[in-house]
């Protein structure tokens, strides 16, 4: 399956700045990635489909000028949380399908972020 | 938009026993079913999956079942043993999307 990493795999940041999540594909040229959220003992959720060279396609209810997203290559999304708060403090995990049109999805390593 | 309803929350196994967990979704077009494993702070791992033109699937000891007209699938973990302890989701999507809804998820505890 593919291969995905995120970086930084944990973070700790104060109230009002901003964190960039770094996730790669190191063996598939992802023209899709998803970002999903997940706060303790609780599921994941979709927060945004990222495509590669055009704008990301937000969830319902997620701002996509807090979260901002990059997809500058077939290999490279980013996520930056802008003037982030305690109540963003969660497990960020991204994700890929690997061929194009494959239904498995394969995740990242996930990043957790702790705003104090 | 798909929801999808996941069942128990928690369970409770005797090493050896089967398992069962079970799911329902909304969206009549999703056509996609996996199963991940989650273990704590590690992330999703894929344990199986099952299309929307297939009724059952099986890897060794673990099943899925899937009932198209009630739009409910299961997952079947026979004789657990205490490496199966960990928190199950299940997911659904439509292959055209490709963005997967999670259930709630079930935490599953095999007791040696």
């Amino acid at each position: 399956g593919a291969v995905v990493s995120q970086h930084p795999s944990w973070v700790i940041c104060k109230s009002g700045t901003s964190v960039k999540i770094e996730c790669r594909s190191l063996d598939f040229q992802a023209t899709t990635m998803f970002w999903y959220r997940q706060f303790p003992k609780q599921s994941l959720m979709l927060m945004a489909t990222s495509n590669e060279g055009s704008k990301a396609t937000y969830e319902q209810g997620v701002e996509k000028d807090k979260f901002l997203i990059n997809h500058a290559s077939l290999t490279l999304s980013t996520l930056t949380v802008t003037s982030a708060h305690p109540e963003d403090s969660s497990f960020y995990i991204c994700s890929e399908r690997g061929l194009a049109g494959a239904n498995e999805q394969f995740f990242g390593p996930g990043t957790r972020l702790t705003v104090l | 938009g798909e929801n999808v309803e996941q069942h128990p929350s928690t369970l409770s196994v005797q090493e050896g026993d089967s398992a069962v967990i079970k799911c329902t979704y909304s969206d009549s077009a999703s056509n996609y079913f996996p199963w991940y494993k989650q273990e704590l702070g590690k992330r999703p791992q894929l344990i199986i999956d099952i299309r929307s033109n297939v009724g059952e699937k099986k890897d060794q000891r673990i099943a899925v079942t899937l009932n198209k007209t009630a739009k409910h699938f299961s997952l079947h973990i026979t004789e657990t043993q205490p490496e199966d302890s960990a928190v199950y989701f299940c997911a659904a999507s439509r292959r055209s999307q490709g963005n997967l809804i999670f259930g709630k998820g079930t935490k599953l505890s095999v007791k040696p």
